[in-house]
């Protein structure tokens, strides 16, 4: 039973479109976050949310829009999308915004922007 | 802010071999974390290191945090080919100008490790 999922695996598609990343968190946790993962593995936080806030909002276009219907799921919608967004987003959810707890990551969307 | 550096960013090593990684961070932090990812896959969390001195042991892998250093060190004993994977710690920081209580996690940038049979 995944803990963390993510849709879609994998995305490609043509600069200027709009895309969307949908995760969900089975854990019961109240904390989730995006991360960017770039092509040389270097991990950066978006956003994060704790049940249904937005908590942390680092500095990121505002193309980007994440959006949490419910403290189980965290969704990132890209419009107008760019070459340089061409990354590995992460989805990770902990048990509250507190720290002291280890991350449980999602498989990764592999976005590619032509 | 806070900055989390590894050292080595790629290690080559022979089976059977020791080797430790480094992990530096910048500020002050009681908290740190090991993960570890293989290629084309998520992170996976290894260790959770929560006050001075901590050590903690799971088969072949063995991480400790120094925070007077400001230091953790990931001890991988007699190499497996298993273990190749890419390897980050990362450190957790208090963030004033959100909601009190509210904490940030940085990474490290990584060490890529490669245990040739």
């Amino acid at each position: 039973d995944t803990a963390v999922s993510q849709t879609p695996k994998y995305l490609v598609t043509q600069m200027g479109n709009d895309k969307s990343i949908k995760c969900e968190q089975n854990l019961g946790h109240d904390t989730m976050y995006w991360y960017k993962q770039d092509s040389k593995k270097f991990l950066k936080i978006m956003f994060s949310y704790n049940n249904k806030e937005l908590i942390i909002n680092e500095t990121v276009p505002n193309r980007f829009s994440p959006k949490s219907p419910d403290k189980a799921h965290l969704n990132l919608h890209i419009n107008s999308l760019e070459l340089g967004d061409s990354a590995v987003y992460l989805c990770a959810s902990s048990q509250d915004q507190r720290g002291q707890e280890t991350q449980y990551f999602g498989p990764g969307t592999r976005l590619l922007v032509l | 802010e806070l900055k989390v550096e590894q050292n080595p960013l790629f290690l080559s090593m022979q089976e059977g071999k020791n080797y430790t990684i480094y992990c530096n961070y910048s500020t002050t932090s009681d908290r740190l974390y090991w993960y570890r990812q293989d290629p084309g896959k998520s992170l996976e969390s290894l260790f959770v290191l929560l006050s001075n001195g901590a050590v903690k042991q799971e088969g072949r892998l063995m991480a400790s945090l120094d925070t007077k250093a400001r230091l953790s060190t990931l001890h991988i004993t007699a190499a497996v080919h298993d273990l190749s994977a890419t390897y980050f710690c990362a450190v957790d920081q208090p963030l004033k100008e959100y909601t009190s209580g509210t904490y940030k996690y940085i990474f490290g940038t990584g060490t890529r490790l490669k245990v040739l049979a």
